[in-house]
Order: C-alpha cells, then structure tokens, then sequence
C-alpha cells in the first residue's frame, strides 16, 4: 500500500510487557516521527529520525526506544509498559526536516492500551 | 522554550457559516512555521494549510485562510462557508528550526445544520 502505514491499529497489553509499533511509509521521506495523543495534550512528539541510523529524542522519549535502520521504517518501542503509556500513537513522515512547508503526512494511528 | 495555545476547546458552528479558530505561539526562533491540521472523528491527521513566518502574506487554501499576525504572535485559522463536513478538532502546530512540530491542545467544531 502506498503511503504511511501503521500496525497494529489496536493493541491491548499488560503492566511490564514489551511492546513495538510498526511504522512503514513509501514515500522515501528522509524524516519520520512518533507522537502520542492524549487528552488535553494535542499531539506529543516522542522521538523523531533524520535519516536511516539518525534519531532523536523529543518531548516526552521517557520509556520508549526507536530505531531505524532502513528509511521506510521507524518502529517504536515500549521496553516495559506501564498504564500512563496508553495513548494513541501517530506516526508520521516529511520530505525534509524544514526550511518551508514541509507538511508531514501521518498515519492512521495505533491505539494502546496498557493493562 | 516554544509554546503553542489553543484557548478554545470547543465550539458549535452553523452551517455556511464562517468560523475563527485561536491560534497564539511563543518562540524565540526567528524561521518558523505555522501549521494547521484537522482530525476528523475517523482519527486520521489532515494536513490543512501552511504559514512560514517570513511570508508576507497570508496563507489561503480553497476555504481555509490564515490570519497570520507575527508581531502578536497569532496564526488563527479561519474557515469560510462551514460544512458538516468541517467537524473535528482541529490543531494549530508551530514548526521551530529544526524541524519538530508542537501541537496545541486542539479546538472541537461541531458544524450543525
């Protein structure tokens, strides 16, 4: 499928479990990013990459780990789950970091529950 | 350290209507840009229009307008003639220069017949 793509869309888990989120896009965008949404808080950006092998923490990377090794995918990992990670979590893509309208497309989201 | 304020968190608009939604930034980055996006009650993140801060005019795409106002620090996003298909929440995000979106907190519209 063309575009950006997420999986799952719904995930249940349990207090400690680890749990990754896939993000694959088509695109070849150099940048990708995850946020979560929360009620009240909009969108948070958790980490985001540059480029393959080039990532960085934003607002709130506490708990989380990314990586990515190729450029169309940027999975998201929870190494050890707790409830307040519950959340929507948006993973997006842009063409270039900035320096105009570099719009970000996002993906369809995963929605987490952590029991 | 950036901030974006959404201050309304909701409103009822009548269809064919136009509505205003708030939008003020605080950064001390002199290249910035300013983004609106939509999220409907599907959940997916609309892309809606773009404002950079060294634009001298305002942002316009089809219906959607920005009142960029860069000395008060405020990009309200203005929607003219609103369909029922206007309804969602809607976001204002500032860009610093490096790239990193902050989201506001977001507006629910609720467009009634």
């Amino acid at each position: 499928d063309a575009g950006i793509t997420q999986s799952p869309r719904y995930k249940i888990t349990e207090t400690g479990r680890q749990v990754t989120l896939m993000c694959h896009q088509t695109w070849s965008h150099s940048y990708m990013f995850w946020y979560r949404q929360d009620l009240g808080h909009g969108l948070r950006l958790i980490y985001y990459s540059a480029a393959a092998d080039i990532t960085d923490k934003g607002e709130v990377p506490d708990g989380y780990v990314v990586s990515r090794s190729k450029t169309e995918n940027f999975p998201l990992t929870l190494e050890s789950a707790t409830r307040s990670q519950t959340s929507v979590y948006f993973c997006a893509s842009s063409e270039s970091g900035t320096g105009g309208r570099n719009e970000q497309f996002f993906g369809p989201g995963t929605r987490l529950t952590v029991l | 350290a950036q901030k974006i304020t959404q201050t309304q968190p909701g409103m009822f608009v009548q269809e064919k209507e136009a509505v205003t939604l708030d939008c003020t930034y605080d950064t001390s980055d002199q290249s910035y840009g300013l983004f609106w996006y939509k999220q409907p009650s599907s959940g997916e993140m609309i892309f809606l229009i773009y404002q950079g801060s060294y634009d001298e005019q305002n942002a316009t795409e089809g219906r959607y307008s920005l009142n960029f106002q860069k000395a008060r620090k405020s990009a309200n996003l203005v929607i003219s003639a609103s369909q029922l298909g206007d309804s969602g929440i809607y976001f204002c995000a500032l860009e610093n220069s490096w790239g990193k979106l902050q989201f506001g907190a977001g507006t629910q519209v609720v467009v009634t017949p």
